[in-house]
């Protein structure tokens, strides 16, 4: 199947400072890629949909200028936590999915979030 | 608004026995994909099974099946034969027809396997 890489998997930073998380499709090329968060027990939040080459579409409640989302190609979006605050710490996954394959997403592993 | 229910929030079988979890969801679409994924302690998202809503067949995988009832708009997931490694969260998820189209998951169904 199809492989969602995300780097890195782990990350502690200090408040106030800014952290970029990159989901890459190994495999293939992604038309549209998803961001989500993930609070301990509880669902996947999304946060914003990432088309290549275009600006990515935010979630109602989500702060385009706080979490900064990049889709420079089909293979690599990236998403940049400015300015990170204690409670900007989460699990923070991202998806990619291929048109016409089924509508299927293909998940990242995760990246872990800690702001201190 | 579409939205997607899970109303048991965790679940517990024995092992090699049988369980079913369930999902409803809303829609006013008539063309659309529902899915089951899984996620274990690891917290990678595992796709279990899918069902185009055109389909009138239950899909089926090895050991997991749905029963997939479009009217009702129920999509349950049964396991067989459970085994220690089918612990996890499991979430239905919808989404309409096109790749542009994002994903709505259910609030999850923690499942527990006694052995």
């Amino acid at each position: 199947g199809a492989v969602v890489s995300q780097h890195p998997s782990r990350v502690i930073c200090k408040s106030g400072t800014s952290v970029k998380i990159e989901c890459r499709s190994l495999d293939f090329q992604a038309t549209t890629m998803f961001w989500y968060r993930q609070f301990p027990k509880k669902s996947l939040m999304l946060m914003a949909t990432s088309n290549e080459g275009s600006k990515a579409t935010y979630e109602q409640g989500v702060e385009k200028d706080k979490f900064l989302i990049n889709h420079a190609s089909l293979t690599l979006s990236t998403l940049t936590v400015t300015s990170a605050h204690p409670e900007d710490s989460s699990f923070y996954i991202c998806s990619a999915r291929i048109a016409g394959v089924g509508n299927e997403q293909f998940f990242g592993p995760g990246t872990r979030l800690t702001v201190l | 608004a579409q939205t997607v229910t899970q109303s048991q929030p965790e679940m517990s079988v024995q092992e090699a026995e049988t369980v079913t979890l369930s999902c409803t969801y809303d829609t006013s679409e008539s063309d659309y994909y529902l899915f089951w994924y899984k996620q274990p302690p690891s917290r990678q998202m595992i796709l279990v099974i899918r069902q185009e809503a055109y389909k009138q067949q239950n899909a089926t995988e090895n050991r997991f099946s749905v029963n997939f009832q479009k009217a009702a708009k129920s999509f349950s997931l049964k396991i067989s034969d459970s085994q220690l490694g089918d612990a996890a969260m499991y979430f239905c998820a919808y989404t309409l027809g096109t790749s542009y189209d994002k994903v709505i998951f259910g609030p999850g169904t923690s499942l527990s396997v006694i052995p």
